[in-house]
This record gives structure tokens, sequence and C-alpha cells, in this order.
């Protein structure tokens, strides 16, 4: 089976850096990602991760170990329109369909 | 420009009624699945499809059918039998490779009075 876990809620000041952690136990794996979902609208695709290391864009960037079954995403300069939940999402081996995501964690940024 | 169009955006219905939500895609997209998102919990899968006239159930495919006609169009159909039907609604596309996200539609939020 697919277990996700991430925190639920964390708050940030504007300006500041915020990591928002995943742990992931899975059967076999092929990928995660992150996204933001911004309260009543559609998540959107922020970073996929499939090797061990950092991928950085801009403002945001992602971190996979696969040994640890651990990803995190770092926020930098944070702003108040970052406000939104980050959903870690993780794609098992064997089907690319199998999408399976975590709970999400809803980050409050204030000034 | 290219996206995922779903509709309606709100839907009230009564309970023992059936009610479909339209998917629509013009992404040129083969894969195409439907989740359900709940207050506090993950996005969860009700059914994909990886190519037109076949789908496969996801993890909470009771009460719900689906159907794939088009390549373009995935629509969900939530019938009387699903006995929590309110929630939001999230449909999404994918090219059919490993490395492929999904992108996702805008949602339909269904509330049962």
């Amino acid at each position: 089976g697919q277990n996700i876990d991430q925190p639920t809620e964390m708050t940030a000041t504007e300006g500041a850096i915020v990591q928002i952690n995943c742990t992931y136990q899975t059967s076999g794996f092929n990928g995660l990602f992150w996204y933001q979902q911004h309260a009543g609208e559609a998540p959107t695709f922020l970073s996929y991760n499939v090797l061990d290391g950092l991928e950085e864009k801009g403002r945001f960037s992602s971190f996979l170990s696969r040994s640890k079954g651990y990803s995190y995403l770092l926020l930098k300069e944070l702003q108040m329109k970052d406000s939104a939940s980050y959903l870690c999402a993780v794609r098992p081996s064997g089907g690319y369909q199998k999408v399976t995501f975590g709970t999400g964690t809803k980050l409050q940024v204030i000034p | 420009d290219g996206g995922i169009t779903q509709s309606p955006k709100y839907l009230f219905r009564k309970e023992g009624q059936n009610v479909t939500l339209s998917c629509e895609q013009n992404l040129n997209h083969d894969a195409m699945y439907w989740y359900r998102q709940d207050p506090g919990q993950g996005l969860r899968l009700i059914y994909y499809s990886q190519i037109v006239n076949d789908f496969q159930k996801g993890d909470i495919a009771e009460g719900y059918s689906v159907s794939r006609e088009k390549k373009e169009s995935f629509p969900l159909t939530v019938t009387s039998a699903q006995k929590n039907p309110t929630a939001f609604y999230l449909c999404a596309s994918s090219i059919a490779r490993e490395t492929g996200e999904l992108f996702f539609g805008e949602g339909s939020r269904l509330t049962v009075l």
C-alpha cells in the first residue's frame, strides 16, 4: 500500500524561508510530485523528482532522498500569495496512472 | 489555450438522484483521471482511463461510473448508490508516461441536499 505523511499546517513570515517535509512508504517508486493548491481551486504542478538531490526552480526547490523515503519543498522569500496547501504525491512503480496524494500541508504566510 | 474544463463548477442534488460531471481536455493527453477531495483528506482516485474506450477503477470507485468515448472527454456520473457524495471533484489528465505530471481542471463542487 501507499502511505504519505505531511504536517497538517505551518505558519511562516513574509520574506522568510519555509521547508515542508514529506515522508512516504510506497510499493515501488517512480517519482514524487509537489503541487500547490489555493483554497477552492485546482492543484497546480510545482516540481517532479525521480532522482536523489535538489531541484531548483526560482523561489521553489524540491529535494528527494529515495533511500530515506523523504522529500521536502523549500520556499524562499515568502510572499503572501504563497499561502496555500502544498500536496506531496508519489507515483509508484508499475503504472504511471496510480499517483497517490498526501493530505497536504496548509501554509499560512503572515506579515 | 490548452487546458481542462470541468462543468458545472457548483452543483446541488437531492438524495437519490444521479448527476453527471463533465470533463473536457484539449491537451491531446491519452490519460484522464477523476479524484475526489474531502476536507482534511488527500485526493483520492475514483477512476482513470489510459485510452479511449478503456477505464479502470481507482481506490474509491463504488457508487461512481465513467465513460471514455472520445479522447477529449471523460464524464463522471455520481449515482444514488454513492453514500456520501458531497465533495470537491477534480478531473485531471496527463501524457501516458512515467514522468507525466497531472494537469487539473478547476473542479466541481457537489452538494447533496
